[in-house]
């Protein structure tokens, strides 16, 4: 079974300031992690995901994040908030039987403050 | 067409109605999966296809929600006599392979049981 928890259901930052949600995982096999945004009474758009590999992973609009096993964590940051990236960010994890079929966190609302 | 459409956006259904929630998914993936999203929490697997096959189910609540996919393309997900919680978004995502990682997802139907 796998589960995620994000910590903290409502993140507020500063316009400039630096951006980090927390999520950290459950799973007894190798995961895969994905984090999703969600604008209102939208679909969610992949931010970013770790398969293998590198465990510093960039994705889109600035966004990075960084899978640490022995922390079973995979913390989403960016140096630098734009009122843009005010949305909710859903953290998620999958494996490789199925990359699709993901369990997801309880999502963070992030608000942007000017 | 260019992403996963769902149709309709929105649906209010009297209790005991019976309703269908339809998603195209993107032409061409083979993967296609069916997520419930209730108000405040994170999207929750129902059940995955591959092709015209469902492969998994075990997301789904109660026998009275059923999904189908004859031809491998369209899917169609059905809630037989709407229970007031059952009232949530649904969430339609598809994918190119099953073991392709990134899933793609539609807007999604907000259900609202009266």
């Amino acid at each position: 079974a796998q589960s995620v928890t994000q910590l903290g259901s409502h993140v507020s930052v500063s316009e400039g300031a630096l951006v980090l949600l927390r999520c950290n995982y459950s799973s007894s096999v190798p995961p895969y992690l994905f984090w999703y945004v969600q604008y209102p009474n939208q679909g969610l758009q992949l931010l970013l995901k770790y398969t293998t590999g590198a465990t510093l992973v960039k994705g889109i609009n600035g966004f990075e994040a960084e899978f640490k096993k022995s922390e079973t964590s995979f913390h989403l940051t960016k140096p630098s908030a734009h009122m843009s990236d005010a949305a909710e960010y859903f953290c998620a994890v999958s494996d490789k039987t199925n990359a699709g079929k993901s369990t997801f966190g309880d999502g963070t609302t992030l608000t942007v403050k000017p | 067409g260019a992403g996963v459409s769902q149709s309709p956006r929105y649906k209010v259904a009297k209790r005991g109605q019976d309703v269908a929630l339809r998603c195209d998914p993107i032409s061409g993936h083979v993967s296609l999966f069916w997520y419930q999203q209730a108000l405040g929490q994170g999207p929750e697997f129902l059940t995955y296809f591959q092709n015209e096959a469902q492969l998994d189910k075990s997301g789904l609540p109660s026998d009275r929600f059923f999904a189908e996919r004859p031809e491998g393309s369209v899917s169609t997900l059905k809630i037989q006599r709407t229970q007031q919680e059952d009232s949530a978004v649904y969430l339609c995502a598809s994918s190119l392979a099953p073991l392709h990682t990134e899933a793609f997802f539609g807007q999604g139907t907000r259900l609202t049981v009266v």
